[in-house]
């Protein structure tokens, strides 16, 4: 079955820093899903990226897929306090209905 | 425009007793989806509903039921409740034919004691 392995776990930033968490899949990605969560709450949507080599930005947030569609990356420049929560990647595997996601990714940005 | 909306946001139960939790999608939206959330890990499916059937589960037991309404709302049911459903339970709602993403509920955080 297909995984989705987050690193780091934890990151803690300097406000201003910038900062990349990685999202690789054990299998080819048919859409890779960004979502961000406050503690305890629901997930919100950041992006969505299909297409090997495809990259989107939103704000100060650019997320990309390699060309083999096996690993994206999340890229946060000059983070401020807002950027802080649990960053999770998702993906719906070939044949299924179904989301899968990573353990996430939590982080802390220092004022 | 009303994204997903859950109820209720806390509940707490004890061993062995039953609980429902109640979901509505997104405005337009036709499928529902349920998820579990232990302390510190993503969310794992447990099952899908579209057309008021369900559509594809994951590895949850039969304690684990659901039922979707004509009006595409859905509630989850939970039997003989461990200590181990304790969870937020998370319910997501999408277009049923397009790769376009799911939308969140802000759950409904369960504690069984």
């Amino acid at each position: 079955s297909q995984e989705l392995e987050q690193s780091p776990q934890s990151l803690i930033v300097q406000e201003g820093k910038n900062l990349t968490i990685n999202c690789t899949s054990s299998k080819t990605l048919y859409g890779l899903y960004w979502y961000k969560q406050k503690y305890g709450e629901g997930l919100i949507f950041l992006m969505m990226l299909q297409k090997g080599g495809e990259e989107k930005s939103h704000e100060k947030i650019t997320a990309k897929l390699d060309e083999k569609k096996q690993q994206s990356s999340l890229h946060i420049t000059a983070s401020q306090p807002s950027h802080a929560g649990i960053y999770l990647c998702g993906a719906r595997p070939s044949g299924t209905y179904k989301y899968i996601f990573g353990t996430g990714t939590r982080l802390k940005v220092l004022a | 425009d009303a994204g997903v909306t859950q109820s209720p946001t806390h509940l707490i139960k004890t061993r062995g007793q039953q609980v429902t939790l109640r979901c509505s999608p997104k405005s337009g939206h036709d499928t529902v989806s349920w998820y579990q959330q232990a302390l510190g890990q993503g969310p794992q499916f447990i099952f899908q509903y579209y057309e008021e059937e369900e559509r594809q589960r994951g590895n949850f037991p039969d304690r684990f039921s659901g039922h979707q309404f004509p009006n595409y709302s859905s509630e989850l049911n939970v039997n003989a409740l461990l200590l181990g459903d304790s969870a937020l339970y998370l319910c997501a709602s999408s277009e049923g034919q397009s790769n376009q993403p799911q939308h969140f509920g802000d759950g409904t955080r369960l504690s069984i004691l």
